[in-house]
């Protein structure tokens, strides 16, 4: 069964810093997806990145960028420029495609804390 | 577009009472997921549909759930009777393969007192 293990269960940062969100997962599979999610307080769930294990280059999305180790079984989140905003709680999530795709599988999230 | 649609947005009921949650996902979506997220146990799918057929309700904790999407634009998830510990925040969310992005409603918080 995969398993995904998100080591920090809370972070925080100043605003226009840089910081890192650490994820790692286990699986055997070797086609999957990976996904980090956002939670704010409204509880809304937003997907932020999405990353497919068969491309070697990082997915990018804005001022948001993955660290995605294969090898390793690692799939960190980058924030650049922090912003208030960004105050959240961090889902690493995987999911293995079938051809009707599957259930996402879920770390215990990291609360991201953005001051000023 | 709208989204993924739940009701009701808040639900407090009393142990052993019915409880009905609602989804309505993203119009052409053919994928529909329901998951609960509790502080104990995370976020853990219950059940997901296909083409409005279960594909996978492994995750459905006990006989009092049950799950239906009886068409392509509407889904249930019901509990009989409620209990205590099924207190927690139920999602919905729905894709469309092969994108494989799933996209969430705002939830359901359930209180059972």
């Amino acid at each position: 069964a995969q398993t995904v293990t998100q080591s920090q269960p809370e972070m925080s940062v100043q605003e226009a810093e840089t910081v890192t969100l650490s994820c790692t997962y286990d699986t055997s599979e070797s086609n999957y997806y990976l996904f980090w999610y956002k939670q704010p307080p409204s509880r809304q769930m937003i997907l932020v990145i999405r990353q497919e294990a068969y491309k070697q280059q990082n997915a990018t999305e804005n001022r948001f960028s993955v660290n995605f180790q294969k090898a390793a079984k690692s799939f960190s989140l980058k924030i650049s420029d922090s912003q208030l905003g960004d105050t959240a709680m961090y889902f690493c999530a995987f999911m293995k495609p079938q051809p009707a795709g599957t259930a996402l599988i879920f770390g215990k999230g990291t609360t991201l804390s953005v001051s000023s | 577009d709208a989204g993924v649609i739940q009701s009701p947005r808040h639900e407090v009921t009393e142990m052993g009472q019915e409880v009905t949650l609602r989804c309505k996902p993203i119009s052409g979506h053919n994928s529909l997921f329901w998951y609960r997220q509790t502080m104990m146990r995370g976020l853990e799918l219950l059940i997901y549909f296909n083409n409005n057929v279960p594909i996978d309700d492994s995750g459905m904790p006990e006989d009092r759930f049950s799950a239906k999407m009886p068409n392509a634009s509407f889904s249930t998830l019901k509990i009989q009777p409620s209990e205590p510990r099924d207190s927690a925040v139920y999602f919905c969310a729905s894709s469309l393969p092969p994108s494989y992005e799933q996209y969430f409603g705002p939830g359901t918080r359930l209180t059972v007192t």
